[in-house]
């Protein structure tokens, strides 16, 4: 069974600092792996995926992930925090391609971002 | 980008109220939806897996008599909680995806149920 661990539960920068979270994943296959954001009361909106390829990948609010197989991590990173980014984040791996199969996604804990100005 | 659609945003009621949770994909044909139960401060629980004229997938745990959804349509899921009590009380987050290899899910904005 694939499962999604996010170590980190709360996480608190400065505005403008740089930011690391953390993403592990156990899974048996080629993940398909999903950072999300949340806002307090809100659906998630996505950030960015990995399907296959490049392992650097490129997402929206300028964030940015890095799969690592070796590591079985996708950790996400921004190089300067903005007050807005301060919401909640999840990690999510998803199971094969295409269908039905695809779309079934294992969420980890989530992550808080606090941002001080 | 893709929406998606979920009504009401926020209910209240008594205790053993039915109460249905509607999701719509408004740009695109949704093959599959997802229902999410979360619960504060946790994470996003897969509850149910719902293809377009087919019966739901229900998780292990999930009281599939408790939790009526249908999928009608290419845009519409809905979600009934039956004679709901207060430990139904929970942010429900449903989600969508097309018929297009590697769609990501997109979610809607969630339904925040309180029984009373």
């Amino acid at each position: 069974a694939q499962s999604v661990t996010q170590p980190d539960i709360h996480i608190t920068v400065s505005e403008g600092a740089s930011l690391e979270l953390r993403c592990n994943y156990s899974y048996g296959a080629t993940p398909y792996l999903f950072w999300y954001v949340q806002s307090p009361g809100q659906g998630l909106q996505l950030l960015l995926k990995y399907f296959s390829g490049d392992t650097l990948v490129q997402g929206i609010k300028g964030f940015e992930a890095e799969f690592k197989r070796s590591q079985s991590s996708f950790n996400l990173r921004k190089p300067s925090v903005h007050w807005s980014d301060a919401a909640e984040y999840f990690c999510a791996v998803g199971a094969g391609a295409g269908g039905t199969s695809y779309g079934k996604l294992t969420f980890g804990q989530g992550t808080i971002l606090t941002v001080h100005p | 980008g893709a929406v998606v659609s979920q009504h009401p945003s926020r209910v209240i009621c008594k205790s053993g109220t039915s109460v249905k949770i509607e999701c719509r994909s408004l740009d695109f044909q949704a093959t599959t939806m997802f229902w999410y139960r979360q619960f504060p401060k946790q994470s996003l629980m897969l509850m149910a897996t719902s293809n377009e004229g087919s019966k739901a997938t229900y998780e292990q745990g999930v009281e599939k008599d408790k939790f009526l959804i249908n999928h009608a349509s290419l845009t519409l899921s809905t979600l009934t909680v039956t004679s709901a009590h207060p430990e139904d009380s929970s942010f429900y987050i449903c989600s969508a995806t097309g018929v297009l290899s590697n769609q990501p899910q997109h979610f809607g904005d969630g339904t925040r149920l309180s029984i009373l």
